[in-house]
């Protein structure tokens, strides 16, 4: 069965400090990779998608994520992160052509202002 | 905007109960999903819907069943409610075919079973 597994639980930054979420699958076919986050108090909502094409994505709020064939893994990046950036972040995978999402399990970041 | 709501965000039933939990769509997506949220345990599936009255078991649907009857309403039925089920419930819905990735979610339903 295809997984999704993140390395990070908990993370810990100052603000303007980079960030580095990572991200692993499994499934050899072909995915399509999301990451999804959750403000608190907030619904979940979707940060940045990857279907096909350049493997670096661009997501909201200055967040990309590449997409790593050969490693199957897809990371989540920002340069210099804000306070408003604590929320929890999920990976996700869907096999082309299912109808559903496998999730990861999440990690909480936590921003000191 | 698309909206998805749930019939409560806290609900709070005893162990043995039946307990009903709404979601309801406003964008005619063919797709409703289920999940339960718990705290290291991410987001898990529990059903899913793919058309009125249609539904298939997600990952841990033990415990559950639901109730498709009409398309903007997908219900989650817990026919005898455990401690274990106590955790946070999110609807989700999607229109079908290459857009089924774009779900949106629920504020969610923080059930606690006694």
């Amino acid at each position: 069965a295809q997984s999704v597994s993140q390395h990070n639980h908990h993370v810990i930054l100052s603000e303007a400090a980079s960030l580095e979420l990572g991200c692993n699958y499994s499934y050899g076919g072909t995915v399509n990779l999301f990451w999804y986050v959750q403000y608190p108090g907030q619904h979940l909502q979707l940060l940045l998608k990857y279907f096909s094409g350049d493997p670096l994505v661009k997501g909201i709020k200055g967040f990309e994520a590449e997409f790593i064939k050969s490693k199957f893994s897809f990371n989540l990046r920002k340069p210099s992160v804000q306070w408003s950036d604590t929320a929890e972040y999920f990976c996700a995978v869907r096999v082309a052509g299912d109808d559903k999402i496998i999730f990861g399990k999440g990690t909480r970041l936590h921003i000191l202002p | 905007d698309v909206k998805v709501t749930q019939s409560s965000r806290y609900l709070v039933k005893r162990t043995g109960e039946k307990v009903f939990l709404e979601c309801v769509q406003d964008m005619d997506h063919e797709n409703m999903f289920w999940y339960r949220q718990d705290p290291g345990l991410g987001l898990r599936l529990i059903y899913f819907s793919y058309d009125v009255k249609m539904k298939e078991k997600g990952d841990i649907p033990e415990g559950y069943s639901v109730s498709r009857e009409k398309k903007e309403r997908f219900s989650l039925i817990l026919e005898s409610a455990s401690t274990n089920q106590t955790s946070m419930y999110l609807c989700a819905s999607s229109f079908a075919g290459t857009r089924t990735w774009e779900q949106y979610f629920g504020p969610g339903t923080r059930l606690t079973v006694t």
